[in-house]
């Protein structure tokens, strides 16, 4: 059974960055051939799909987001990676990590990212 | 980016009848559209891909219909547990991949 786990900073003050990791278990990124997402839900409000990477490394972005987002994958420890800088109060949201990318069959539980100084 | 727009915002349908809940793309997408369920607290959870492919597990009272630019998701027979939000979103000509706004639906 494939599961996704979010952990990270809960908190973050404006101006700094956010930095969250996903733990994949019961497949492996780097031999399933899916990308692996990255999607946000501020409270109350959309979905919005931030991006997502292949085990290669090679990475595709929200453009809204791509001059302040990072993703990252380290296939050794099955985990993949989102940074978000220069954050302010907009990103705050309920951030979940999911397998795919086109469609998301697999979702984490998400977890809440609260910018606040 | 295609804007992909739900309609209505919110639909009160008694239990036992059937709901058809609309999904309109900006431009088309062809058949790269995907329906997701999401119920308070939990993760969305993906119903149909390719506009009316079910996914594993989703009862066959949900189906999808469509092509282009206009979507339908309808449930033949509400149960006590399908009063939840329902987004669709489009997975052509990305990137970016983009939702739908969402459409509420609740016990009549």
């Amino acid at each position: 059974q494939l599961q996704l786990q979010e952990s990270g900073s809960g908190l973050v003050k404006p101006s700094q960055t956010l930095s969250l990791t996903c733990t994949v278990s019961g497949d492996s990124i780097s031999s399933s051939g899916y990308p692996w997402s990255w999607i946000r839900q501020p409270p109350g409000k959309d979905l919005e799909w931030i991006g997502y990477i292949y085990h290669s490394g090679s990475t595709y972005y929200n453009p809204s987001l791509k001059s302040r987002v990072t993703i990252s994958v380290d296939t050794s420890k099955n985990k993949f990676s989102l940074k978000l800088t220069s954050v302010t109060a907009a990103d705050t949201a309920l951030y979940y990590c999911a397998r795919g990318g086109g469609f998301f069959e697999y979702w984490g539980q998400g977890t809440l990212v609260t910018v606040s100084s | 980016e295609i804007v992909m727009t739900q309609s209505p915002a919110t639909l009160s349908v008694s239990p036992g009848d059937r709901a058809a809940l609309s999904c309109r793309a900006s431009q088309s997408v062809s058949t790269g559209l995907a329906w997701y369920q999401q119920k308070p607290g939990q993760a969305p959870r993906l119903l149909i891909y390719g506009a009316s492919n079910r996914a594993t597990g989703i009862p066959a009272r949900f189906s999808g219909s469509g092509s282009g630019t206009e979507f339908t998701l309808t449930i033949s027979s509400l149960q006590s547990e399908d009063f939840a939000v329902y987004y669709c979103q489009h997975y052509n000509n990305w990137p970016p991949i983009t939702f739908g706004q969402g459409t509420r639906l609740e016990i009549k």
